[in-house]
């Protein structure tokens, strides 16, 4: 069954440094995507990068990277010179590419709440 | 282009009544999928709607249920409300099935007392 597995449940960052967001999925298909979203305490899930399983380069964003090691089944996020306003909950998503009727319905790791102090 | 909108943003309901949630799709989006998501937990898949058919569902009892409308915008019922219905509902739209970027409303809240 398609999993993902995001291991650190908080993390602290400086104002204007880099963060990394550890993600590790599990799937057996060799087609699927990988997605971040940023959820603020106000409750939107906001899209910020993909990454599909047969891109040969790593997805950016703007100050967004993904860091795509297809071999480890890891897609950690790397945010870069951190703003005040990234601190959120920022979640690692899989498109399920089985079930019923293609839906791509995505599956959700558990989150890492990140808090980015000045 | 307009994005997702959600009403309401927040609901308080009793154990046992019915509720409906609605969601405006972002301008050109015809699929719309529904989120569950519990306090401190990643969103669930309820199901989703492509050209007002269901196509899909996560594993929810039937007295979730919901609908598509003509202009894509989507309603979730739920029947019988029970506590741990407790949570908040998200809404996503997509441009279609192969393009699956899903981008999110809001959320609705709701507390069942």
């Amino acid at each position: 069954a398609q999993k993902i597995t995001q291991t650190q449940p908080g993390m602290f960052v400086q104002e204007k440094e880099a963060v990394t967001l550890d993600c590790t999925y599990d799937t057996s298909d060799p087609s699927y995507g990988l997605f971040w979203y940023k959820q603020p305490s106000s409750g939107e899930m906001i899209f910020l990068i993909y990454q599909g399983s047969y891109d040969q380069q790593n997805a950016t964003e703007g100050r967004y990277s993904l860091n795509f090691q297809k071999a480890r089944k890891s897609a950690n996020l790397v945010i870069s010179a951190s703003q005040l306003g990234d601190s959120a909950m920022y979640f690692c998503a899989m498109r399920d590419p089985g079930g019923s009727g293609n839906t791509g319905k995505l599956i959700f790791g558990q989150g890492t709440t990140l808090q980015v102090k000045p | 282009e307009t994005g997702v909108t959600q009403s309401p943003t927040h609901l308080i309901k009793t154990r046992g009544q019915q509720v409906t949630l609605r969601c405006s799709s972002q301008s050109g989006h015809n699929t719309v999928s529904w989120y569950q998501q519990a306090l401190g937990q990643g969103p669930q898949f309820i199901f989703q709607y492509y050209r007002e058919e269901e196509n899909g569902r996560g594993n929810f009892p039937p007295r979730f249920s919901g609908l598509q409308f003509p202009n894509y915008s989507s309603e979730l019922n739920v029947n019988a409300l029970e506590l741990d219905d407790s949570a908040l509902y998200l809404c996503a739209s997509s441009e279609n099935l192969a393009k699956n970027i899903q981008y999110f409303g809001a959320g609705t809240r709701l507390s069942v007392l």
